[in-house]
């Protein structure tokens, strides 16, 4: 079946740490690919997305991710998190219509 | 621009019970979508609409579940009646019309639903 896998469910770092998150798709084809972020008591907002050209993507807040397309991942990353990138993170697939969701990360910054 | 605007925020029910929750997408979109995210998931396609026709619903519940977009803009979902497994947040998203290659969704708040 196809499936979007984030590999962490928590991760705790502290501040001005580096961030990587991983995500892998199963889908085949043309894909359009997201990272998504939920602060607390806020609702889902894009951090990145990738359609088609560079695989590097520069997002918000100083977040990228890198399309690989022969591993079929689109790790996410911050060089130095604050404490304020305290949030769930999901990536997402858009492929035949739809998006897909994985089961999230919850990234907890400490102080 | 305004967001995806979604009432109520939250709802407390009894299972076997009805309940709807009301989306006005963000003005101009054509296709909305309703997804459910249960606690310690990423969320879950629900129900598809571009304009006020269904798109996809192949994972939509039917028999308890029903949804309209009956005018091509705001749209409810239902559930009637309730189970304990539809303790959920219910998310709207919607899209813009007519921009090819550009996927992006944009969700408003959600709904938390609490089905005792």
């Amino acid at each position: 079946a196809q499936s979007v896998s984030q590999h962490n469910h928590h991760v705790i770092l502290s501040e001005a740490a580096s961030l990587e998150l991983g995500c892998n798709y199963s889908y085949g084809g043309t894909v359009n690919l997201f990272w998504y972020v939920q602060y607390p008591g806020q609702h889902l907002q894009l951090l990145l997305k990738y359609f088609s050209g560079d695989p590097l993507v520069k997002g918000i807040k100083g977040f990228e991710a890198e399309f690989i397309k022969s591993k079929f991942s689109f790790n996410l990353r911050k060089p130095s998190v604050q404490w304020s990138d305290t949030a769930e993170y999901f990536c997402a697939v858009f492929n035949d219509y739809k998006l897909s969701f994985g089961a999230g990360t919850t990234v907890t910054v400490r102080a | 621009e305004a967001g995806v605007a979604q009432s109520p925020r939250y709802k407390i029910i009894e299972k076997r019970q009805s309940v709807a929750f009301w989306c006005n997408p963000i003005s101009g979109h054509a296709t909305l979508y309703w997804y459910q995210q249960i606690l310690g998931q990423g969320p879950k396609l629900l129900i598809q609409f571009q304009n006020n026709g269904v798109v996809d619903d192949s994972q939509l519940p039917k028999d308890r579940f029903s949804a309209e977009r009956l005018k091509g803009v705001d749209s409810t979902l239902k559930i009637q009646p309730a189970k304990l497994e539809d303790s959920a947040v219910y998310l709207c998203a919607s899209r813009r019309t007519g921009a090819s290659g550009d996927n992006e969704q944009f969700f408003g708040p959600g709904t938390r639903l609490t089905v005792l």
